[in-house]
């Protein structure tokens, strides 16, 4: 069964620098997930990638996917306070005719001045 | 475009009772999912359709029930309420066809007492 890690689970960080956000993930997935949760709200999707070495950026946040390490990553570039979010990474687990999404614990993340 | 619809948004049960959680959406989507988010944790997959009349066991079954009878409508079913089923419940939909990303409802909150 495919289980996925995030590290750190809580960030507090200072606006203007930067971080990141590790995703592990335990078996072999076609494709990873980040989505962002503001509090109280649903999920959004951030970035959806397929193979490996994916690169994708979106503003301040750049995800890559290595499959080989089993290993995504979520950058976040000179942070600013609308950032402050929890975000989840999201594997996908084959079956034999149809797959599931697996989620992290997600990272809890807070810019602050 | 309504997207992902859930209803009720508030809900409190007593132990014992029983409830549906409505879900449907409008984008045709085959995979339809259930989850469920316990305060300051991740999401935990429920139960999964692939489509019209077929259904599976996620993460935390126990307690639940699903049906498919259409593409749009995925009910989730609680039969004998219990405190460890207080959660926020998440429905969400995709096409299925490969990369893409999930559409999630805005949450029902329901609390067992």
């Amino acid at each position: 069964e495919l289980k996925v890690e995030q590290n750190p689970l809580f960030l507090s960080m200072q606006e203007g620098k930067n971080y990141t956000i590790y995703c592990n993930y335990s078996t072999t997935s076609d494709r990873l997930y980040w989505y962002r949760q503001d509090p109280g709200k649903s999920l959004e999707s951030l970035f959806v990638l397929l193979s490996n070495g994916a690169v994708k950026q979106e503003g301040r946040l750049m995800a890559s996917l290595d499959t080989k390490a089993r290993l995504s990553t979520l950058h976040i570039t000179a942070a600013v306070h609308d950032l402050s979010a929890t975000y989840f990474c999201a594997g996908n687990e084959q079956k034999t005719s149809y797959d599931k999404v697996i989620f992290g614990p997600g990272t809890s993340l807070s810019v602050i001045p | 475009n309504a997207g992902v619809t859930q209803t009720p948004k508030f809900r409190i049960l007593k132990i014992g009772q029983s409830m549906t959680l409505q879900c449907t959406q409008d984008m045709n989507h085959n995979y339809m999912y259930w989850y469920r988010q316990d305060p300051g944790m991740g999401l935990k997959l429920i139960y999964y359709s692939v489509g019209a009349g077929i259904t599976d066991k996620g993460e935390v079954p126990n307690g639940y029930n699903v049906s498919r009878s259409t593409t749009e409508d995925f009910p989730l079913r609680l039969e004998l309420a219990a405190p460890s089923q207080t959660s926020v419940y998440f429905c969400a939909s995709s096409d299925g066809t490969g990369g893409e990303k999930l559409f999630f409802g805005s949450g029902t909150q329901l609390s067992v007492l």
